[in-house]
């Protein structure tokens, strides 16, 4: 499975979009970008996942670039509950291992 | 999206004991569920892969006789840590994945293991 690389920490204030990019130069092309995040001392949260074309739901937007090099998270209007652990991770289809980096821990402050 | 629970949420046992950690798929079929381990501040670690009917595969250095993996059904997955000791505790996670071959992994709540 291809790497990643995300910033070890990021902030955001109440209410703001909060951007959160991840690096996977060298992602292959039958393999998904996935999203999770986990809040301190749970179980980790499914966001989103993409192939190519940016993908949307009631959680936030995935954009991809063109090149698939690397990908952004959207969370349209953070608030303080949105303060986790976000990791971007890469899967190979129909490969069932999630391999979890380090990820961004995102703080969203008052 | 898809839940899965875990029992217990947190146990202490003494060390030299035996526990088990049950991991349930309740609204959708689990043909394959997965176990991590998480230290404090450290990201999790996939210990390993089972498959319902199957034997679990293990990650290099997890033990597999010490970290009993069962997947007896479709719903169900059960992970025993045998012979308990200190450097055992931690959080372990579950997580649990339909048949689809690109279905979505969901995780459980985590279990605080504490050995004594």
């Amino acid at each position: 499975d291809a790497k990643t690389t995300q910033p070890p920490s990021m902030d955001c204030a109440e209410g703001r979009a909060a951007n959160l990019p991840c690096n996977h130069s060298t992602i292959s092309g039958n393999e998904y970008v996935y999203w999770y995040r986990q809040i301190h001392s749970q179980g980790p949260q499914y966001i989103i996942h993409g192939l190519k074309n940016n993908e949307t739901n009631e959680m936030a937007s995935l954009i991809i670039t063109e090149d698939r090099k690397s990908s952004t998270l959207i969370l349209p209007h953070a608030t303080l509950r949105d303060t986790a652990v976000y990791y971007c991770i890469v899967v190979g289809y129909n490969t069932d291992k999630l391999i979890f980096g380090t990820g961004t821990r995102l703080q969203v402050f008052p | 999206g898809a839940v899965v629970s875990q029992h217990p949420s947190w146990v202490i046992c003494k060390s030299g004991t035996s526990v088990k950690i049950e991991c349930r798929s309740l609204d959708f079929q689990a043909t394959t569920m997965f176990w991590y381990r998480q230290f404090p501040k450290q990201s999790l670690m996939l210990m390993a892969t089972s498959n319902e009917g199957s034997k679990a595969t293990y990650e290099q250095g997890v033990e597999k006789d010490k970290f009993l993996i069962n997947h007896a059904s479709l719903t169900l997955s059960t992970l025993t840590v045998t012979s308990a000791h200190p450097e055992d505790s931690s959080f372990y996670i579950c997580s649990a994945r339909g048949s689809g071959s690109t279905d979505t992994q969901y995780f459980g709540p985590g279990t605080r293991l504490t050995v004594l």
